[in-house]
């Protein structure tokens, strides 16, 4: 069974917004994760955040964790074409069904 | 640096072959992970390997099967090749096994048709 759950299935935004993709697990972790999947990169890993942090920032992205909630967003600001991608959260090894996110110039 | 590579990268099968796929992992990377991508079921976790054991196993039928070498190459085989086999192959290695912060590096993966 799917550990993550992401959604929205799909976002659409307009460069310069910004974009919050939602997951949530239905076990205890160690840590989370979230990856983005394109065409030209394949999948790439992009921020981890452990169990006992609340926020974690790099660049434009911003991840929490509610463990008690047991769910995570994704928020990346100030979005780009470049973006576009589906992204996905993990927890060891078990992926979620992913964001497809299009981000239109 | 090289990253993970998977060969080959496309194969055609018909039913009732089977088929190897091989993953070379990043060196100084002992864990090597394989998923199945669908559109109709997303990642779906196959097993992982950690020094030539199998760790981790996900839920699928014992058609398919892998195995890790001493130098951390693995190869995964699926025999009786079914229609629904037919997905994209991912493997992704990393440096730490198990329950610790495993951060995956994944190859470009291998996609395989079954007609």
């Amino acid at each position: 069974s799917q550990q993550g759950e992401e959604d929205p299935q799909a976002l659409s935004i307009q460069e310069g917004e910004n974009a919050t993709m939602n997951c949530s697990y239905k076990t205890s972790i160690n840590n989370l994760q979230w990856y983005r999947q394109n065409s030209g990169r394949g999948l790439v890993h992009l921020i981890l955040i452990r169990s006992n942090e609340r926020e974690k920032h790099s660049g434009r992205l911003r991840v929490t964790l509610d463990t008690s909630k047991k769910s995570s967003s994704l928020l990346i600001t100030a979005s780009r074409a470049a973006d576009t991608a589906s992204y996905f959260c993990a927890t060891d090894p078990v992926f979620g069904p992913g964001t497809r996110l299009s981000v239109l110039p | 640096k090289a990253g993970v590579t998977q060969t080959p990268r496309y194969l055609i099968k018909t039913r009732g072959q089977q088929v190897t796929l091989s993953c070379s992992p990043i060196s100084g990377h002992r864990s090597v992970s394989w998923y199945q991508q669908t559109p109709g079921q997303g990642l779906q976790f196959l097993f992982e390997y950690f020094s030539e054991t199998q760790r981790n196993k996900g839920n699928f039928p014992g058609r398919f099967s892998g195995r890790q070498f001493s130098n951390s190459r693995s190869e995964m085989n699926v025999s009786t090749l079914e229609l629904g086999d037919s997905a994209l192959y991912l493997c992704a290695s990393s440096k730490i096994q198990g329950s610790g912060a495993n951060v995956l590096t994944f190859g470009a993966g291998s996609r395989l048709t079954v007609l």
